[in-house]
């Protein structure tokens, strides 16, 4: 398998439960992402792991934390969510060498707070 | 700070039609790179292209080009003889010479109608 695979694609939560995102990249690549895509808004930079250290935290909320046991994967543990938190969240990877590496999207996972 | 603007929300264009989005960028820096990711419904971003800031050669590829202009602050896509394929959002965005600057700017939905 090759690329950014993101399960699961759909997740319905209710805001008391706890559920974990998961990301895998196959690229080789040494950082990866979280971003947030929600509707009428630009994509959010949550969270960024660098050789598995997190180097980025967006004043992203405690209700969200990011776990990465590897360079290859990256989880994001969701509890006590609020209706405003559902969303497209898309994990990326990229190969830091300077500016030029793109960043490899998985297709996200789309959340619903009920 | 970095910031990208595209000024269309929406287009909507007929199957063969040529179509433009327009991508404006503002930074400090002299050295950073630009990109165009698509994101068709299926939610994936998938990288199109990566222009570095010494190079202001204009890009063909089938029936997509770029033309980047550093006098205007400018890095827009041309998609000639559109398909319905081509319907999707499309995003630029913005990195520094670091790596991990990655500014999006909103998007452009387009639409090709058959």
């Amino acid at each position: 398998e090759t690329g950014v695979t993101q399960t699961p694609r759909h997740l319905v939560m209710g805001m008391t439960n706890k559920k974990s995102l998961k990301c895998e990249q196959h690229l080789g690549h040494n950082a990866m992402y979280w971003y947030k895509q929600s509707a009428k808004k630009p994509l959010e930079l949550m969270f960024v792991y660098n050789f598995k250290e997190q180097t980025e935290n967006n004043s992203v909320p405690s209700r969200f934390s990011p776990e990465c046991p590897n360079s290859s994967h990256l989880f994001l543990h969701l509890h006590t969510l609020q209706p405003e938190d559902s969303a497209l969240y898309l994990c990326a990877s990229s190969q830091l060498q300077g500016g030029n590496s793109p960043l490899h999207f998985g297709n996200g996972t789309r959340l619903t707070v009920t | 700070a970095q910031k990208v603007t595209q000024a269309q929300t929406e287009i909507s264009v007929v199957e063969k039609e040529d179509v433009t989005l327009d991508c404006v960028y503002e930074t400090r820096d002299t050295t950073y790179y630009l990109f165009w990711y698509k994101q068709p419904p299926s939610g994936e971003l998938v990288f199109l292209i990566r222009r570095n800031s010494f190079d202001e050669q204009n890009e063909i590829s089938g029936r997509y080009s770029w033309n980047f202009q550093k006098s205007t602050s400018s890095f827009n896509f041309t998609i000639t003889a559109s398909q319905v394929v081509d319907s999707a959002v499309y995003f630029c965005a913005l990195n520094d010479n670091y790596g991990q600057n990655f500014v999006f700017g909103p998007g452009t939905r387009l639409s090709v109608l058959p």
